[in-house]
């Protein structure tokens, strides 16, 4: 069955360093997301990206986050220059727009990135 | 400022207990609700995507209920396996063509063996 995956799975940093959390979709698929999970918070919303441009974004993404898809397969969180908050596991979604109601409507996840700022 | 609530937060049950959790969502503008069972170190996996007042889907000894009018959707499950523990999250997409997901806190269920 086809799987969304993530790499790498844990990424450990210095505050003030970028990283990149990287994702590889579905192949079929054209909605991608970034999700993250703060330890002992709700998962929220990052950002959307469609046809090759952010298609929302919420508060979290300022311009210290970015996203990318580099090469027509891989899908790419960038942070600038990490903070101590942004420790937390990062998902990414992938979302097809085809087939019944329910089927387009189903994000495919992959297990995550749990980054540490230290 | 839309709002998942997960209740109870987490859950210790004993192995053939059948067991049920709450989600609540905002009842207007609905759009969808779904379901995912989350193990450490795996990927969420999505088990119900419900859209129908009314509906109820099953999957296994594991099954769903919803009511848009009020803005709750039950999950239940029949004789827990040691297996079944996990995080179960509900999420509330928005209705635009985005469809982010808007998440409860989960619960998390724990079955002794």
């Amino acid at each position: 069955e086809p799987e969304v995956t993530q790499t790498p799975s844990h990424q450990v940093t210095q505050m003030g360093q970028e990283v990149i959390l990287r994702c590889v979709p579905i192949s079929n698929h054209l909605y991608f997301y970034w999700y993250r999970q703060i330890l002992g918070q709700k998962v929220e919303f990052l950002v959307s990206f469609y046809n090759n441009e952010i298609s929302e974004k919420s508060e979290i993404f300022d311009d210290q986050f970015s996203v990318e898809r580099p090469d027509g397969s891989n899908f790419t969180l960038k942070i600038r220059s990490t903070k101590l908050e942004d420790s937390a596991m990062y998902f990414c979604a992938t979302r097809s727009d085809f087939g019944t109601s329910v089927g387009k409507n189903i994000q495919y996840f992959g297990a995550g990135t749990r980054l540490s700022v230290l | 400022i839309l709002n998942v609530e997960q209740s109870p937060q987490s859950l210790h049950v004993q192995e053939g207990d059948s067991t049920n959790f709450t989600c609540s969502f905002p009842s207007s503008n609905f759009y969808a609700l779904h379901w995912y069972r989350w193990e450490t170190a795996k990927s969420p996996e999505a088990l119900f995507v419900m859209t129908l007042n009314g509906d109820e889907k099953k999957k296994g000894r594991i099954s769903a209920t919803l009511n848009t009018k009020e803005g709750y959707s039950y999950l239940y499950i029949k004789g827990s396996q040691p297996e079944d523990s996990a995080t179960y999250l509900c999420a509330f997409p928005n209705a635009g063509n985005n469809r982010k997901l808007i998440w409860g806190l989960g619960t998390s269920l724990a079955v002794n063996p």
